[in-house]
């Protein structure tokens, strides 16, 4: 079964840094690539950023860019998203998901991220 | 990037078929046959439903059905059933190498 969990979520003081954790099974992991998207509180989905099949190339939405990083181990199959310099606004449910077809298509539950002092 | 533009909310009843729009430029879905639609029941795992405008994932009823136009993507739902009641989101490849979402449409079946 196809499947991706998330980890690694919690309170984060203004300012701090968090590392998520996407842990990939039953996907053909080092030939898939892999972005995370977020949903605010009350809001919808925002894409964060992509990682590719060989973790060389990455693309970051212009509100995390500088902030975030996106890496992978194929060897462990996971990806990480490094994020620094939280502010309020990265308060969100941070999902990993597997990018095909210019679509996602295979998604994990979320882990939730609260920024606050 | 600015999100594409959907209603907040649609509804219908039991065996009607409802439609929801979603608005972009011509740097997204304009440019490109690359929407996807969403169901996000909350608390769950989005699932993908639509992918390149029309196409559906292998186990995705043919009630639903996408399609495109100018800059605007819609997604139709066909004899809406209890259990499609959920938000719904529209994507798009964005010409920058982004991707934008939709702000999600809640759709009521009633």
């Amino acid at each position: 079964q196809e499947q991706l969990v998330e980890s690694g979520g919690g309170v984060v003081q203004p300012g701090g840094s968090l590392r998520l954790s996407c842990a990939a099974s039953g996907i053909a992991f080092s030939r898939s690539a892999f972005d995370w998207v977020r949903q605010a509180p009350g809001k919808g989905l925002e894409w964060v950023g992509f990682v590719s099949e060989n973790g060389l190339v990455t693309w970051y939405a212009d509100s995390v860019k500088g902030r975030f990083s996106i890496s992978r181990d194929n060897t462990k199959n996971t990806v990480d998203l490094q994020m620094s310099s939280v502010r309020a606004e990265d308060t969100a449910v941070y999902y990993c998901a597997r990018g095909t077809n210019y679509a996602f298509d295979i998604w994990g539950q979320g882990t939730t991220v609260i920024v606050s002092s | 990037q600015s999100a594409l533009t959907q209603p907040p909310s649609a509804s219908g009843s039991p065996g009607q078929s409802v439609t929801i729009s979603c608005t972009g430029t011509s740097s997204d879905i304009g440019a490109y046959n690359y929407v996807s639609w969403y169901q996000h029941h909350p608390g769950k795992a989005p699932k993908l439903m639509i992918f390149e405008v029309m196409k559906r994932p292998s186990g995705v009823p043919d009630r639903f059905s996408g399609s495109k136009s100018g800059n605007t993507a819609s997604l139709t739902v066909s004899g809406l059933q209890a259990e499609d009641e959920a938000d719904y989101y529209c994507s798009s490849f964005v010409v920058n190498k982004n991707w934008v979402f939709g702000g999600g449409t809640k759709l009521t079946v009633l």
